[in-house]
């Protein structure tokens, strides 16, 4: 079975810092861009992030560029987002996402993220 | 890239003809996908590549459009079917979102 399951979510101060893992199983993980999606309380989906197979191109949103890093560890399946200086604005659910190239065919069931004081 | 879903949201009863539009603000050739999301779940792949249905999906989804101007309809709307559609395009990055269009039972 094809799974992606996030973890590492919860609740984080201002300006603090949070890192999302995303374990892959089922599929050569290795061979795909992988996304990250994220979903504020009540709002609508915004691409966050992605990365390609191999993890040397990585691209961004304007909104988190400078503050978030993804990465992956092909050899443990895993994809990471690493969250720094984080805002009230940054709260939502975080998916990741694995691309069929026109599509995210399959979608991690989310960790919550709140920033709040 | 933004993409204008309408509507934001509509009423339909079970049985009913459902359409909603995705427009593009710049041609993206034949890189959409559409998705369905029920509350507190992840977004489900239900079109992509405009018309083409994702495996398992019932053939009362299809989708259309060319350019800029899309859809996605539903045939004839089952009690399972209610939730939020967003449509997506995949022309490039960052590949954003429509806003989402929430079906609501009449």
């Amino acid at each position: 079975e094809v799974l992606l399951v996030e973890s590492g979510g919860g609740l984080v101060q201002p300006g603090g810092s949070l890192r999302l893992a995303c374990a892959a199983s089922g599929f050569t993980f290795s061979s795909y861009w992988m996304y990250w999606v994220r979903q504020a309380p009540g709002k609508g989906l915004v691409s966050v992030s992605r990365i390609n197979g191999d993890g040397r191109t990585t691209n961004y949103a304007d909104s988190v560029k400078g503050r978030f890093t993804i990465s992956r560890d092909n050899a443990k399946n895993t994809l990471y987002l690493q969250l720094n200086s984080l805002s009230a604005e940054d709260t939502a659910v975080y998916y990741c996402a694995k691309s069929r190239g026109n599509a995210f065919d399959i979608w991690g069931q989310g960790t919550m993220v709140i920033v709040s004081s | 890239i933004q993409l204008t879903q309408s509507p934001s949201s509509l009423s339909a009863s079970v049985g009913d003809r459902v359409t909603i539009t995705c427009r593009a603000s710049q041609g993206i050739s034949s890189d959409l996908a559409w998705y369905q999301q029920k509350p507190g779940k992840a977004p489900k792949l239900l079109i992509h590549a405009v018309s083409t249905l994702q495996s398992g999906v019932p053939s009362r989804f299809s989708g259309g459009g060319s350019g800029t101007d899309f859809t996605l309809t539903i045939s004839s709307l089952q009690p399972e079917d209610f939730a939020t559609y967003y449509c997506q395009h995949f022309n490039s990055y960052p590949f954003t979102f429509g806003g989402g269009t929430k079906v609501e039972i009449k």
